[in-house]
């Protein structure tokens, strides 16, 4: 069964300390990996997308791994800032192409950043 | 200005009534999508649709029903007949692309629909 599990579920940090969300995965056939930041209330936003052959993408202050050989990925967020407060959200493409291709998502980690 | 306009922002639904929700977008995009967003689960795809007048159910389908008559509008129609439909509802579009593995998926702002 095509899964994705996140960990932590929630954590709390102070501001400007850094971070690292983990995602591991199941999908098979894998095509992507995008990791989404979802404000309270909001629809999730694209932060990053990893395919097969990438190992590290950096978008500012997140930066994104993967390894495909053991379909693991982190999401390192550096001199967290009280607006990086939200849910983080992996989500894998099976590599079928079509539009019918299910997103695989992941619940997402609760991240809250202190003052 | 461009993107996906979900409509209302909050409703609150009686028991046994049907509601819907719109999605409106002016992206161009072809496929349109329903979640669901439950506390601790990833989102869940309720339909989605490729092209006007053609739609499909995804995993948690019953309950549920829509329409596309239209490229920009998905209203989803959440009937009596869903047992626990309390839950945050996202709209979602991806345009038609030569590399479609690779193409995002755009969200709207959500609407939480609460039963009382």
């Amino acid at each position: 069964k095509n899964q994705v599990e996140q960990s932590p579920q929630s954590l709390i940090i102070l501001e400007g300390k850094n971070c690292t969300l983990q995602c591991n995965y199941t999908v098979s056939p894998f095509s992507n990996l995008r990791w989404y930041k979802q404000d309270t209330g909001r629809g999730p936003v694209s932060l990053t997308i990893m395919t097969f052959s990438e190992n590290t993408k950096s978008n500012g202050r997140y930066t994104a791994t993967l390894d495909a050989d053991t379909k693991q990925s982190s999401l390192h967020i550096t001199a967290s800032q009280l607006s990086d407060s939200a849910s983080y959200i992996c989500v894998v493409s099976p590599g079928e192409m079509e539009y019918g291709n299910k997103l695989v998502f992941g619940a997402g980690t609760i991240l809250r950043v202190k003052s | 200005d461009g993107g996906i306009t979900q409509s209302p922002k909050y409703l609150f639904r009686k028991e046994g009534q049907n509601v819907t929700l719109s999605c409106e977008q002016n992206l161009n995009h072809d496929a349109m999508y329903w979640y669901r967003q439950d506390p601790g689960q990833g989102l869940r795809l309720i339909y989605y649709s490729q092209i006007v007048n053609d739609f499909q159910k995804g995993d948690i389908a019953e309950g549920y029903s829509v329409s596309r008559e239209k490229k920009e509008s998905f209203p989803l129609t959440v009937t009596s007949a869903q047992k626990n439909p309390t839950a945050f509802y996202l709209c979602a579009t991806r345009p038609r692309d030569s590399s479609i593995q690779n193409t995002e998926a755009f969200f709207g702002q959500g609407t939480r629909l609460t039963v009382v």
